[in-house]
């Protein structure tokens, strides 16, 4: 079945610091990468979607600045948190979709952050 | 008026019951339908996906769907205590490729 790796599961930074987030897939070509947050006890949040080699989009209220999205290859999309800061905190999940129907949408394992 | 809207929880059952989740959609040329489980501090995984009206069957899970009154439902037969999670209904934005997703529904299967 179609896997999603997401590195890493948790990391603790300092306000003001950056942090990167990794998704790769292992055994498909993924497409779309869509990119989500989620807070306690509520649902996941969109915001952004990347496709391979171009420039991902986002929803209305990211900061595309803050949020910086690469999907240079078809398996490994990056998001990075610049100048994070506390309600920055979070729990980062990405997803991947294939080309193919079959894949569906297949989800990373998350990140959760805590900018201290 | 939210684009995926869930039957509020917490949702108890006890052991052996019947779980029913109910799930309601406002773009009608949505195609695509996901049921998610989410445990606590884990990402979602898939548990059914379903795009034809009608049911859909797998082991305990059914789901069902209904396009003509944008309504999608699932159903958790003999429910057991590792079936306490959060499920997410997720549909398919008609116009891309992105999820939808309700604010969930959290399911406690007593012992």
């Amino acid at each position: 079945g179609a896997v999603v790796s997401q590195h890493p599961s948790r990391v603790i930074c300092k306000s003001g610091t950056s942090v990167k987030i990794e998704c790769r897939s292992l055994d498909f070509q993924a497409t779309t990468m869509f990119w989500y947050r989620q807070f306690p006890k509520q649902s996941l949040m969109l915001m952004a979607t990347s496709n391979e080699g171009s420039k991902a989009t986002y929803e209305q209220g990211v900061e595309k600045d803050k949020f910086l999205i690469n999907h240079a290859s078809l398996t490994l999309s990056t998001l990075t948190v610049t100048s994070a800061h506390p309600e920055d905190s979070s729990f980062y999940i990405c997803s991947a979709r294939a080309g193919q129907a079959s894949y569906g949408y297949t989800f990373g394992s998350g990140t959760r952050l805590t900018v201290v | 008026q939210k684009e995926v809207e869930q039957n509020s929880g917490p949702l108890s059952v006890p052991e052996g019951a019947i779980a029913s989740l109910n799930c309601t959609y406002s773009d009608r040329g949505s195609q695509s339908f996901f049921w998610y489980r989410q445990y606590s501090g884990k990402s979602p995984e898939l548990i059914m996906s379903i795009y034809s009206n009608g049911d859909k069957e797998d082991g305990r899970f059914t789901a069902q769907l209904n396009k003509a009154s944008q309504y999608v439902s699932l159903l958790i037969r003999d429910s057991q205590p590792s079936d306490s999670a959060t499920y997410l209904c997720a549909v398919r934005r008609s116009n891309d490729y992105k999820l939808s997703f309700g604010a969930g529904t959290t399911v406690t299967v007593r012992a």
